[in-house]
């Protein structure tokens, strides 16, 4: 079964700070990657995802992802955080082919102090 | 366009009892998929309808059951309620489910077992 670990939980920066969450996933085959944030009070959202192709994705709000195989990671970024970014993130995995069957990751806790 | 809607937003049951939670999709969305949401667990895939069949299905137990209506909407239904079934319930939906479509989520449906 595959797996999803966000290892930082809480994560606390001051505006113009650059960020990188992490996340590995544990999974043998194809996948395809995501990233969701859900901002104080909103909903569930989609940041960005990787199906195929170039490995560094770009999303919405000057976020971007890389997915590094060999390392089954798919890192989230930012070169310069805004109060507005506290949020929590979500990394989540689906295999590629198959059954769709979404793994979540735990979730990271971002607050930025303005 | 009008978002996911989830109702009640709120509730609250005792154990042994049965819920049943709605979850109306966008309009055009043919895919509907339901998620657990816990401190404890994260956010866990529970299962995901497709023109009324049940096309996908998470780690849960037979307690936790759904249905998909003609018009897309939703219902799932939890029987003999645990205290561990205390969590937010999500529901996202997408055009057509599956790899390629992005999932919007809904407000989520707090329940509280007592």
């Amino acid at each position: 079964a595959q797996s999803v670990s966000q290892h930082n939980h809480h994560v606390i920066l001051s505006e113009a700070a650059s960020l990188e969450l992490g996340c590995n996933y544990s999974y043998g085959g194809t996948v395809n990657l995501f990233w969701y944030v859900q901002y104080p009070g909103q909903h569930l959202q989609l940041l960005l995802k990787y199906f195929s192709g170039d490995p560094l994705v770009k999303g919405i709000k000057g976020f971007e992802a890389e997915f590094i195989k060999s390392k089954f990671s798919f890192n989230l970024r930012k070169p310069s955080v805004q109060w507005s970014d506290t949020a929590e993130y979500f990394c989540a995995v689906n295999p590629g082919k198959g059954s769709y069957i979404p793994t979540f990751g735990r979730g990271t806790s971002l607050i930025v102090h303005p | 366009k009008a978002g996911v809607t989830q109702t009640p937003r709120y509730l609250i049951k005792t154990r042994g009892q049965q819920v049943t939670l709605s979850c109306s999709p966008i309009s055009g969305h043919r895919s509907v998929s339901w998620y657990q949401q816990t401190p404890g667990q994260g956010l866990q895939f529970l299962f995901e309808y497709f023109s009324e069949t049940q096309r996908n299905k998470g780690n849960f137990p037979g307690r936790f059951s759904g249905r998909q209506f003609s018009n897309s909407r939703s219902e799932m239904n939890v029987s003999t309620l645990e205290l561990g079934d205390s969590a937010l319930y999500l529901c996202a939906s997408s055009l057509a489910g599956g790899q390629g479509y992005e999932q919007y989520f809904g407000p989520g449906t707090r329940l509280t077992v007592t």
